[in-house]
């Protein structure tokens, strides 16, 4: 398997324009984690999703902030408005389960999101 | 809540120098308990895990015991390599089974 995959490995955009990350899991995990991370705040979960369903966005910071799943192969983190402040790493995780041999989380390589 | 604490970095040693990095954390229960490494410009790899109390988890020469008494999981090495430069996190899980917990990580500069 090609493990977690991201895209686009670099986005750059100015204030005030919409923005999409996109995450393919690896095959036959359940569960899909976004993830943000900071110098400031390290790193935070934003969402996860158990078999294509949100579990708890409580992480999500606004509601600028909105994922989906629509497949077990892809989930989308959009950012609308996008502020400087959104400015960080954010990574695609996912995993077969959550407790237990299953709870190994791998990671994508994340996308560097710079927002002018 | 569930927290992870981590030592301050950056961690600063020399080739072949021994490495403690200390990890500290609160929940209920009895969580199972991860070290991940990340390397400059790349996601998250896991390096070890325990999943309960006095269980060892060893890797690449790296090696964290779960100590449920003083709720601690410390991450060792007894001769670290340039190679081993990168940011150390700590983690938990909880037995249901929710994201993981990490601690803020730690910078470790190996110099040769």
């Amino acid at each position: 398997d090609a493990g977690v995959i991201q895209s686009p490995r670099h986005e750059v955009t100015e204030m005030g324009q919409e923005v999409t990350l996109r995450c393919k899991p690896i095959s036959g995990h359940d569960y899909l984690f976004w993830y943000r991370q900071t110098m400031m705040r390290g790193l935070e979960l934003l969402i996860y999703f158990n078999n294509n369903v949100p579990i708890d966005d409580s992480g999500m910071p606004e509601d600028r902030f909105s994922a989906k799943m629509p497949n077990a192969s892809f989930s989308t983190l959009k950012i609308q408005p996008s502020e400087p402040r959104d400015s960080a790493v954010y990574f695609c995780a996912s995993s077969l389960g959550t407790s237990g041999r299953a709870n190994e989380q791998f990671f994508g390589p994340g996308t560097r999101l710079t927002v002018l | 809540g569930d927290s992870v604490t981590q030592m301050e970095g950056p961690v600063t040693l020399s080739e072949e120098a021994f490495l403690t990095i200390n990890c500290t954390y609160t929940a209920t229960g009895y969580p199972s308990l991860f070290w991940y490494v990340q390397y400059p410009g790349e996601g998250l790899q896991l390096l070890l895990k325990a999943t309960k109390a006095d269980d060892k988890g060893s890797n690449k020469g790296f090696e964290a015991t779960y100590r449920k008494e003083t709720t601690s999981f410390h991450l060792e090495k007894g001769s670290v390599q340039v190679s081993d430069s990168a940011v150390y996190f700590c983690a938990l899980n909880r037995p249901q089974g929710t994201a993981l917990i990490f601690g803020k990580g730690t910078t470790l500069s190996v110099s040769s």
